[in-house]
């Protein structure tokens, strides 16, 4: 069974730019995959931030942006503030109607 | 505006069962799907799948065939979850969440349904 692969952790200072990747155990992720990311902090629900590879979810900050990088999709948080300390999922389309999670990233800000 | 709300928490015992609602406002609710995901404590996301609002059909992830049940009642634009012979291991929030129109994704997420089995 594919899994979907994120890192467990990352941590970016204050102002700073970080790249969070989701790849495949087997292949590359493509827009075929439809990459969708997710923000939560805990005891909250999650927040769509990213669909479709870039699309951003309404009210989103155009801070928080969506790529394919190589063989993963990527989500970029430019000028990263204390309240981004989070921990962040993406989703990926497997097809016939099936999508995974990964593991999730927990971002620390310091 | 958008708005899908979930029923409240629930304590159950082995081998009960139980139905979550997630009742949505705002939009066309037969115009977009509706996706389940459970987060064990401690734990991330885990997608279990979805339901077709405009024909009613399932999709059910790998792990989650059998025990549990999406379903609809459109007259009052809710999408519901039953889990049947619960076990202590389906102690989880238990989120709905809508999937964005025309293409692959989720969008607006319900608030959350804490089942707690326990004896």
């Amino acid at each position: 069974q594919t899994v979907v692969t994120q890192e467990p952790s990352f941590s970016v200072s204050p102002g700073g730019t970080v790249t969070l990747t989701c790849g495949l155990s087997s292949g590359s992720v493509s827009t075929t995959y439809s990459p969708g990311w997710f923000q939560q902090t805990p005891g909250q629900a999650p927040r769509t931030l990213i669909y479709s590879t870039n699309t951003r979810s309404s009210g989103v900050p155009d801070r928080f942006s969506g790529s394919i990088l190589g063989n993963k999709a990527a989500l970029t948080i430019t000028g990263a503030q204390a309240d981004d300390e989070s921990d962040y999922y993406c989703v990926l389309y497997m097809g016939s109607g099936i999508s995974v999670f990964g593991g999730g990233t927990k971002l620390t800000v310091l | 505006q958008v708005q899908l709300v979930q029923s409240g928490s629930e304590l159950k015992k082995p081998g009960a069962s139980v139905k979550v609602s997630c009742k949505a406002s705002g939009y066309t609710f037969t115009s977009f799907g509706v996706n389940w995901v459970r987060q064990a404590p401690g734990q991330g996301l885990e997608w279990m799948g979805w339901i077709n609002t405009k024909t009613g059909i399932p999709t059910y992830a790998q792990g989650f065939t059998g025990r549990f049940d999406f379903s609809l009642d459109t007259t009052v634009s809710t999408a519901h979850l039953q889990i049947s012979s619960l076990k202590p291991e389906d102690t989880a929030v238990y989120y709905c969440a809508r999937k964005v129109g025309g293409i692959w994704g989720l969008d607006y997420w319900g608030q959350g349904t804490l089942v707690t089995v326990s004896s």
